[in-house]
């Protein structure tokens, strides 16, 4: 079944400790995106990547980290997490940038105490 | 930057009507948008993508239109079903970014 799945789906954790959301595709899709949602403003776009070690930092990146080494993994990394990073986050894949229809994972709920 | 506006916020219909969806954008230089609907605590599914050099698309129930030159979109569900309670975001893309309406909360009432 083509999807793309995160994990965990829920995490709690302690401001400071250092977390990784994981993202993987299985539809050999190039571009990959990472959003958080939050009441009132909408999804917003943290990071995006093109291809293989091709990112690109969307709306609001600060705080974030991403790498994308292989092509269907694009794993979201909080170094220091803070509580205004509390948030529902979205990873998303699309076969190309621009005209393709995107396909979204079913979300991650992290609470930053 | 993108802003992307949708109204109304919310909506309640009862069963069997039709219904139109707002859409809004700033910036009308876009490669195509989007439409995605969203049950609560569950992610985004896409529902139907219009590119730029097209007016309409239409799948099923649904009908999407784009006017790119005056930077709107709508979303027209016809003979609503409860089954089509969600929320539904617009998200036009400029070509490597996204961006998303807060979008409207649709309730049809059986």
């Amino acid at each position: 079944e083509a999807q793309v799945t995160q994990n965990p789906r829920y995490l709690i954790t302690v401001t400071g400790k250092k977390l990784t959301v994981t993202c993987s595709q299985n539809m050999n899709h190039e571009y990959m995106s990472w959003y958080r949602q939050d009441p009132g403003l909408g999804l917003r776009q943290i990071y995006y990547s093109m291809n293989v070690e091709v990112t690109d930092k969307g709306d609001v990146p600060e705080g974030y980290k991403v790498s994308r080494k292989e092509k269907r993994n694009f794993p979201l990394i909080l170094e220091s997490p803070s509580p205004n990073q509390t948030s529902l986050y979205f990873c998303a894949s699309s076969l190309g940038q621009g005209g393709d229809t995107q396909y979204f994972g079913p979300g991650t709920r992290l609470t930053v105490l | 930057k993108q802003e992307v506006t949708q109204i109304p916020a919310a909506l309640s219909v009862p069963e069997g009507e039709n219904l139109v969806l707002n859409c809004s954008f700033t910036d009308s230089a876009i490669y195509n948008l989007q439409w995605f609907r969203q049950d609560p605590g569950k992610g985004l599914t896409s529902l139907l993508l219009i590119q730029s050099s097209q007016r309409e698309q239409t799948s099923g129930r649904l009908n999407a239109s784009l006017d790119k030159s005056s930077g709107r979109s709508t979303l027209y569900i016809a003979a609503s079903q409860p089954g089509d309670s969600a929320t539904y975001l617009c998200a036009p893309n400029t070509g490597n970014q996204f961006y998303f309406g807060t979008g409207t909360s649709l309730t049809v009432i059986p």
